[in-house]
């Protein structure tokens, strides 16, 4: 049972250049969420998914667009990228009733150049 | 202004001390209130729930002021492995995202 993975770990961008963050669950929660976290501004919500088939923006969507796969897939994709976009990156996930208890992936360093 | 706002610290303390945080919240429909724990450079991870009439689990005592619309945390005999920084985190009723203070930091130190 490995809970949430991301990949990658780590890694680097020049401006302009597209990518997509991976996100797998294996806990069959329902919904799923995609967070950035930058020094002195907290965990904010870019996107979410409810369940299977439904997406909705969170707090800082611009720049980004998501794709839940599966059940157990969401996925983060970043068009063309912005060093205003360097961060780290969190994906979790939670039971639809449990909202309380979010369980995070370890986390994706990303840096625009 | 922030909707859940926490003193950043860092808060340097002796082992055995006891420490307080507060947050503050500013949206007064927030029904659920949460403190989450985030180790240096790993994932937050839930510590405990903030109920009305308050909470205890062993050293650690969680406390809501609804009028005031605040919440505090409170640690006692301070451990070294409770350096972290801790997130205050609330949850606006019939919503299903939470919202995470930016952290107040923990140093404990012997």
């Amino acid at each position: 049972n490995a809970g949430v993975t991301q990949t990658p770990k780590f890694q680097v961008l020049k401006t302009g250049q597209s990518m997509t963050l991976q996100c797998a669950q294996d806990m069959n929660h329902n919904s799923m969420y995609w967070y950035r976290q930058d020094p002195g501004m907290g965990l904010r919500l870019i996107y979410y998914s409810a369940s299977e088939g439904t997406t909705d923006k969170g707090e800082v969507p611009n720049g980004y667009n998501v794709s839940r796969l599966n059940k157990r897939e969401f996925s983060l994709r970043l068009e063309s990228a912005a060093p205003s976009q360097t961060s780290v990156y969190f994906c979790a996930s939670s039971n639809r009733d449990s909202v309380r208890e979010q369980y995070f992936g370890p986390g994706t360093r990303l840096t625009v150049t | 202004r922030k909707e859940v706002e926490q003193d950043p610290g860092p808060f340097n303390v002796p082992e055995g001390a006891t420490v307080a945080f507060n947050c503050t919240y500013s949206n007064s429909a927030s029904q659920s209130f949460f403190w989450y724990r985030q180790d240096c450079r790993k994932e937050p991870k839930l510590l405990m729930s903030v109920y009305s009439s308050g909470n205890e689990d062993g050293r650690f005592t969680a406390q809501l002021n609804r009028a005031s619309q605040y919440i505090s945390l409170l640690i006692r005999d301070s451990k070294l492995s409770d350096s972290a920084t801790y997130l205050c985190v609330v949850n606006v009723l019939g919503g299903n995202k939470l919202v995470f203070g930016a952290g107040t930091i923990l140093r404990v130190k012997s």
